[in-house]
C-alpha cells in the first residue's frame, strides 16, 4: 500500500540558513512521482517541486531542492537561504502511475516550519 | 489571476443541514479532484473527475457525500445530513492531461473550511 511518512512535526531554522525536511516513501509501483507542497496559514496547498521515479537527477527550482534516494525511499525537501515567508506546513506527497495518467494524490502529516529571525 | 477558486471560503452549519461547495478548475483543466483535510493531518483524497466522469471514489466518501462535474468544468460537492465529524477543510484540486513532460501536477484552491455545530 501506499505511504507517505514525515517524522519531524515541527522544525525550527534560523533565517538565512538550510534546512532539510524529511519524508520516506513506500509503495510497490516502479513509475511514481513524489510531490512536495507547501501551506501557509491561509490554507491553500502551494506546489513547490516534484521529482519523478526515473529521474536520474534530482529535482531543483529556486531556492528548493529534492534529495532523492530511491534505495532508501527517501525525498526529502531542502530549503537553502531560509526566509521568513517561508514559515508553514510543508507536506510530502505521492501519487502512483505517474505518467500520462490522472490519480490521487497520498500525502504525509507534514512538518509545520518555522524560520526565526 | 487564473487559479483555482472555491467558493464559500468558509461554512458554519447546524448538524443535520445540508451544505454545497463549488470549485472552479483552472480553465483548460480537465482533471479536478476533491480532497479533505482535518487539523492536524495531510489531505485525504476523496474523489476525483476527468472532463465530466467521476472516476474514482474514496471509502471516505460516504452516501451521503455526493459530488458532480456535469459539463466538465466547474465541480459541486454536497454533504446531506451534515454531522460534527465532517468538520474539516475541503480542497480542490485540478490538473491537465499530460501536463509537463507527461506528469501532471494538481493545482489547488483555497479551500472551504466547513464547521459544524
Amino acid at each position: 500500500a501506499q505511504k507517505i511518512t514525515q517524522t519531524q512535526p515541527g522544525m525550527f531554522v534560523q533565517e538565512k540558513e538550510a534546512v532539510t525536511l524529511d519524508c520516506t516513501y513506500d509503495t510497490s509501483d516502479q513509475s511514481y512521482g513524489l510531490f512536495w507542497y507547501k501551506q501557509p496559514s491561509s490554507g491553500e496547498m502551494i506546489f513547490l517541486i516534484y521529482q519523478g521515479s526515473y529521474d536520474e537527477q534530482n529535482a531543483t527550482e529556486g531556492r528548493y531542492s529534492l534529495n532523492f534516494q530511491k534505495a532508501r525511499k527517501s525525498a526529502n525537501l531542502v530549503i537553502s537561504a531560509s526566509q521568513l515567508g517561508d514559515s508553514a506546513m510543508y507536506f510530502c506527497a505521492m501519487r502512483e502511475r505517474i505518467y500520462n495518467q490522472g490519480g490521487k494524490l497520498i500525502f504525509g502529516q507534514g512538518t509545520e516550519l518555522s524560520v526565526k529571525p | 489571476d487564473t487559479g483555482v477558486s472555491q467558493d464559500p471560503r468558509h461554512k458554519i452549519t447546524k448538524r443535520g443541514q445540508n451544505v454545497t461547495f463549488r470549485c472552479d478548475p483552472i480553465s483548460e483543466h480537465n482533471r479536478l479532484y476533491w480532497y479533505r483535510q482535518t487539523l492536524g493531518q495531510g489531505p485525504e483524497f476523496l474523489t476525483y473527475f476527468q472532463n465530466e466522469a467521476q472516476l474514482e471514489k474514496s471509502r471516505l466518501l460516504s452516501d451521503r457525500f455526493s459530488a458532480e462535474r456535469p459539463k466538465g468544468s466547474f465541480s459541486t460537492l454536497e454533504i446531506q445530513r451534515t454531522e460534527q465529524g465532517d468538520s474539516a477543510m475541503y480542497l480542490c484540486a485540478s490538473s491537465i492531461t499530460g501536463g509537463q513532460g507527461g506528469v501532471e501536477t494538481q493545482y489547488f484552491g483555497p479551500g472551504t473550511r466547513l464547521l459544524v455545530l
